[in-house]
């Protein structure tokens, strides 16, 4: 089972900051790392897949990057609405997986 | 538009089944590359993947709870049940169904459902 472990688990940020969430494999997934947003009371939605491409209707300050082991999730200027916990997912091999999460707290 | 919900009883006792219904709309689940997978959440831990049906009715289950779950579609109801049996405590969270698309990646998500096992 491939493992995702994501850093930091919380982060405190301000607006118009610049974030960055890491996800990293314990083993090779190529390029099939998904990034999700999850708000309280609401369901995941899909922002980023396959590492760097944006899913439909996502605002352009959140990005993603990486291949094989390491992953990153950009959020350029950072807005109030963007609190939320951040979660990647791996589709490279059964079982898929995600990663514990990071919380992002807006000061 | 793609949209899915979960349904099912809030309540189970140990060691009953679970039956959980997805019923969807916007896709259809005989087009080639689609499918619907479930992923739960227990509360304060990470998310689970469970299980995973295709178009073409391949199975996919987490192997850690494969001798206890069932995937099963339904096309022409625009549903995908899951049965979960032997229920216990530490089953407790929040069931969701996903869409996914031509690519891997869960791209819609139904609301979820809060599924609690206590006697």
């Amino acid at each position: 089972e491939i493992v995702l472990t994501q850093s930091p688990d919380f982060q405190s940020v301000t607006p118009k900051e610049k974030v960055t969430i890491t996800c990293r494999a314990s083993q090779s997934i190529g390029s099939s790392l998904h990034w999700y947003q999850q708000k309280p009371d609401q369901s995941p939605k899909l922002l980023i897949k396959y590492a760097s491409q944006s899913f439909s209707g996502v605002p352009s300050r959140f990005s993603g990057s990486g291949s094989g082991t390491d992953f990153t999730l950009t959020i350029n200027s950072l807005e109030a609405e963007d609190a939320a916990t951040y979660y990647c997912h791996q589709s490279s091999s059964f079982p898929y997986t995600f990663g514990q999460g990071t919380k992002l707290e807006i000061k | 538009q793609i949209t899915l919900k979960e349904s099912g009883p809030t309540l189970v006792k140990p060691t009953q089944t679970l039956t959980l219904t997805c019923t969807f709309s916007g896709f259809s689940l005989s087009t080639s590359g689609v499918g619907v997978g479930w992923i739960r959440q227990p509360p304060g831990k990470a998310r689970e993947w469970l299980a995973l049906i295709y178009w073409d009715d391949d199975k996919r289950y987490s192997p850690s709870l494969k001798s206890r779950l069932t995937i099963t579609k339904y096309t022409s109801k625009n549903q995908v049940v899951l049965t979960m049996t032997n229920m216990d405590p530490v089953d407790t969270g929040t069931y969701y169904c996903a869409h996914r698309g031509g690519d891997s990646a869960f791209d819609i998500w139904g609301q979820g459902t809060m599924v609690t096992v206590s006697s």
